[in-house]
């Protein structure tokens, strides 16, 4: 199957820094991936919908300028979490979707944000 | 009204039983649904997909689809231990967006 990844898998930092998180699809062309955010046992919340060379869709509630997305190339987008607060921590996890079918999406092994 | 809903368990499954999941969402329109399995601390595996109703099987899972019910469901035969997890419920109506439930923790117990 479809292989994305992430990068960091994990990153601490102090609070008011700025985080950049990678996602790649790793063996297959991604003009459209996805970034959503989990709580401790709360489920996937869309949060962006990054779209190669163009702005990406933010979902109702999130902060455009306070999460950056960059969608530079068929399979890079790179999520910056900026001023990042405590209340940011969080696991973020991308997705692309994959051949099978245009709404199957595979998921990156996701990066745990801790912001002190 | 959540967009998709699921019992969020635990759910306590005897080793070689069958486990059900159990998912109702709320727009008609969907058109795809899915069902995903996520350990502790990892993203979520795709397990199943199906688009149209009645059921789908692949190996020891099952899914089952009812549109006019807004119902869609898990079965895994012979529960083993490592079936423990958090199963999600996905769908999705148009532009690849995916709607994800809560989540059914599952327990396989010896």
């Amino acid at each position: 199957g479809a292989v994305v990844s992430q990068h960091p898998s994990w990153v601490i930092c102090k609070s008011g820094t700025s985080v950049k998180i990678e996602c790649r699809s790793l063996d297959f062309q991604a003009t459209t991936m996805f970034w959503y955010r989990q709580f401790p046992k709360k489920s996937l919340m869309l949060m962006a919908t990054s779209n190669e060379g163009s702005k990406a869709t933010y979902e109702q509630g999130v902060e455009k300028d306070k999460f950056l997305i960059n969608h530079a190339s068929l399979t890079l987008s790179t999520l910056t979490v900026t001023s990042a607060h405590p209340e940011d921590s969080s696991f973020y996890i991308c997705s692309a979707p994959d051949h099978q079918g245009p709404d199957t999406q595979y998921f990156g092994p996701g990066t745990r944000l801790t912001v002190l | 009204q959540k967009e998709v809903e699921q019992n969020s368990g635990p759910l306590s499954v005897p080793e070689g039983a069958i486990a059900s999941l159990n998912c109702t969402y709320s727009d008609r329109g969907s058109q795809s649904f899915f069902w995903y399995r996520q350990y502790s601390g990892k993203s979520p595996e795709l397990i199943m997909f199906i688009y149209s109703n009645g059921d789908k099987e692949d190996g020891r899972f099952t899914a089952q689809l009812n549109k006019a019910s807004q119902y869609v469901s898990l079965l895994i035969r012979d529960s083993q231990p490592s079936d423990s997890a958090t199963y999600l419920c996905a769908v999705s109506s148009s532009a690849s967006k995916i709607i994800f439930g809560s989540g059914t923790r599952l327990s396989i117990r010896p």
